[in-house]
C-alpha cells in the first residue's frame, strides 16, 4: 500500500464544513502537512502539525491528528467556492533531509 | 516580494530533444527540490539539493539531470532518455535546518512532447 493515502474526491455545498482525511503508515512520522493546489498552480503550504500535538486551529482551518490510528484530517469551516482545489497531505520524519512523502491529493469541489 | 520563479510556464519538446526548466528563488533558502506531477498521482521527487554544488537523486531521477552552481538557481534538464516527459514540473525550496516547517513551491512548468 501507499505510504500516505487520501480519498480522491470530496464534494460539498457552499457554507458547509469540509473534512478531508488522510492516513499514513509510518509510525515514526513526525511532521504532517496540508498543502493546497489551485488549477495550473504550484502547491501552497496551508498548515502543518507536529506529532506531539493533537489539534491545531488557524482561522477556518482545523487539523486533527490521531497518532494511534495514524489519521490526519483537515476541516474547513464555512467552505467557499474559492476553497475548490486539490488538497495534499504529506508526512516527514525527524532526521536526515525531512523530505516529505505526499499523498495523491483530494479534489475538493464546492458547489452553490 | 520573495518567492520561487519557474520558467517557462509552458514548454513543448520534440522527440529526441533535451530541454531545460528554470527555477530561481530569492528566499535565501539552502535546499531546493524538483518534483514531477502526473494527473491523479502524488508528487514524485526527481532531484534535490541541500547545498551549492551538491545534489542527490530522488525516486525518479532517470532521464533527468540538474546542477546547483548558485544558491538561487536549480535548473532541471529533461533529456531525450526520459521516455515519457509530458507532465507538470514543480520546483520547491526550504531552509535546510527548518525543512520540517514545509516547502515553498513555484507555480510550475507544464511540459508537453509534440
Amino acid at each position: 500500500g501507499e505510504d500516505v493515502e487520501q480519498s480522491l474526491f470530496l464534494s460539498v455545498r457552499e457554507g458547509d464544513s469540509s473534512v478531508i482525511n488522510c492516513t499514513y503508515t509510518d509510525s515514526s512520522s513526525t511532521y504532517l502537512y496540508w498543502y493546497k493546489q489551485e488549477p495550473g498552480a504550484g502547491l501552497q503550504l496551508l498548515t502543518y502539525i507536529f506529532s506531539n500535538m493533537d489539534m491545531k486551529q488557524d482561522q477556518r482551518l482545523t487539523v486533527l491528528l490521531n497518532k494511534k490510528d495514524k489519521h490526519l484530517s483537515l476541516r474547513i469551516a464555512d467552505t467557499q467556492t474559492g476553497d475548490s482545489a486539490i488538497y495534499f497531505c504529506a508526512e516527514s520524519r525527524q532526521g536526515g533531509s525531512y523530505i516529505p512523502t505526499f499523498g495523491r491529493g483530494t479534489s475538493l469541489i464546492v458547489h452553490p | 516580494d520573495g518567492g520561487i520563479t519557474q520558467s517557462p510556464k509552458y514548454l513543448f519538446r520534440k522527440e529526441g530533444q533535451n530541454v531545460t526548466l528554470s527555477c530561481e528563488q530569492n528566499l535565501n533558502h539552502d535546499a531546493m527540490y524538483w518534483y514531477r506531477q502526473d494527473p491523479g498521482q502524488g508528487l514524485r521527487l526527481i532531484y534535490y539539493s541541500q547545498i551549492v554544488n551538491d545534489f542527490q537523486k530522488g525516486d525518479i531521477a532517470e532521464g533527468y539531470s540538474v546542477s546547483r552552481e548558485k544558491k538561487e538557481s536549480f535548473p532541471l534538464t529533461v533529456t531525450s532518455a526520459q521516455k515519457n516527459p509530458t507532465a507538470f514540473y514543480l520546483c520547491a525550496s526550504s531552509i535546510r535546518r527548518r525543512a520540517n516547517y514545509g516547502y515553498t513551491f513555484g507555480s510550475g512548468t507544464r511540459l508537453t512532447v509534440v
